[in-house]
């Protein structure tokens, strides 16, 4: 079956240094995958989209691969700030023998950095 | 615009009672996503429609589950009866264009069954 995975560890990084989120996904070769953050109590934020066809994609402080042979995404954030700790979540379409299945998102990884 | 706007946002109702989650997406999106999250499976896609037609309801986990969008800037999502196991939090996206495109979420609405 499809799966998406993301380490459901948080992780602990100190200020001003990069974190570097993973997501791998299995039995499956998305066309996009997408990048959301998500706050206590809020619902999540889009960040970033990634085509098939793009190996690296950046904004600000943001940057993400993807590795269709891997079959996997790389989330990273640089010079790292206490207002980045939230937990990011990646997602893809999933597509069943009806087409298109939506939106189809991992368990997120939380992120918490130190001061 | 507002964003999505979800009411209420915090629900407790008694195990069997009906309970109705309304969602108001963004003007001019043509897909609404319902989706539902718990700390053991995370953000799960119920249903989500296309021009208020459902396209895909096969996340609806049961026949106590219903959901409805009666035009382009309403919906609905029922559970009768409603027990336990459904406490979570609810949310509704919407989005533009395509169904993998970005999805804007609303605030979500906390539902405890009692």
């Amino acid at each position: 079956s499809q799966k998406i995975e993301q380490n459901s560890e948080a992780l602990n990084i100190q200020e001003g240094k990069t974190a570097t989120l993973t997501c791998n996904y299995t039995n499956y070769s998305p066309a996009y995958l997408q990048w959301y953050r998500q706050d206590p109590g809020r619902g999540p934020v889009f960040l970033l989209l990634i085509r098939e066809n793009e190996k690296e994609k950046r904004k600000e402080r943001l940057k993400v691969t993807f590795d269709t042979t891997l079959k996997q995404s790389l989330f990273h954030i640089t010079a790292s700030q206490p207002a980045d700790s939230a937990t990011y979540l990646c997602a893809l379409e999933m597509y069943s023998g009806g087409g298109a299945d939506g939106l189809t998102f991992g368990k997120g990884t939380h992120l918490i950095i130190q001061p | 615009d507002a964003g999505v706007i979800q009411s209420p946002r915090h629900e407790v109702t008694e195990m069997g009672q009906e309970v109705t989650l309304r969602c108001k997406p963004i003007s001019g999106h043509d897909y609404l996503f319902w989706y539902r999250q718990t700390m053991m499976r995370g953000l799960e896609l119920l249903i989500y429609f296309n021009n208020n037609v459902p396209i895909d309801d096969s996340g609806m986990p049961e026949d106590r589950f219903s959901a409805k969008m009666p035009n382009a800037s309403f919906s609905t999502l029922k559970i009768q009866p409603s027990e336990p196991r459904d406490s979570a939090v609810y949310f509704c996206a919407s989005s533009w264009g395509q169904v993998n495109t970005e999805a804007f979420f609303g605030q979500g609405t906390r539902l405890t069954v009692v």
